[in-house]
């Protein structure tokens, strides 16, 4: 059974600080791996989806990896701001389509 | 094109009342999906539907049933709601589950059963 794991649960960084948030998970047999975003009280914003052929995807300030080797993908995000404060979510899929999310690591970046 | 739209955004109901929750959306996508979100729990599958007239259960679906009439529909129905049916509910679809599809999700439902 899939299982995805996101460390750390919160973190507050520094504005103009680099970040990287992490997301692990047992079965490396996965479709895609898709990570979110989710501001409190809202639904989920799609940020980046990497597919099972890929190693990574960007956009804008934003960078996702994976390595499905080691069951593992990292979301970059370059010259944190204010705005960039949420909470982000990774979730997998694999040939049972059912996906999988992590419980999110809450993003706080102080101004 | 409004994409996933959810309704009611907000319900109270009463232990024992039974309602259903709507979602629909407006991009011919195959695949669709209900979701709980509890603090501290993540998001949890509850049922899919992977085409009109296809559904099956998720990792949570007791107490919930659904239907898939049409490939823009996809209902939620609480039989006979209990307090521990109290989360924020969410609908999501996707082109098809499986490789390189981008899933979409509505704005979400927040019920609380007294």
């Amino acid at each position: 059974k899939q299982e995805v794991t996101q460390i750390p649960a919160a973190l507050s960084v520094p504005e103009g600080e680099n970040l990287v948030l992490n997301c692990s998970f047992t079965d490396s047999a996965i479709y895609n791996l898709q990570w979110f975003r989710q501001d409190p009280g809202k639904g989920l914003t799609s940020l980046l989806l990497i597919q099972s052929s890929q190693r990574e995807q960007t956009s804008g300030r934003l960078n996702a990896s994976l390595d499905k080797s080691s069951g593992r993908s990292t979301l970059y995000i370059a010259a944190s701001q204010p705005g960039d404060s949420a909470t982000y979510l990774c979730a997998s899929t694999s040939g049972t389509y059912k996906y999988i999310f992590g419980t999110g690591t809450r993003l706080k970046v102080l101004a | 094109n409004a994409g996933v739209t959810q309704t009611p955004k907000f319900q109270v109901l009463k232990t024992g009342q039974s309602m259903t929750l709507q979602c629909a959306q407006d991009m011919n996508h195959e695949y669709m999906s209900w979701y709980r979100q509890d603090p501290g729990m993540g998001l949890r599958l509850i049922h899919y539907s992977v085409g009109a007239g296809i559904t099956d259960q998720g990792e949570v679906p007791n107490g919930y049933n659904v239907s898939r009439s049409t490939t823009e529909d996809f209902p939620l129905r609480l039989l006979s709601a209990a307090p521990s049916q109290t989360s924020v509910y969410f609908c999501a679809s996707s082109y098809e589950a499986g490789v390189g599809n981008e899933q979409f999700f509505g704005p979400g439902t927040r019920l609380t059963v007294l």
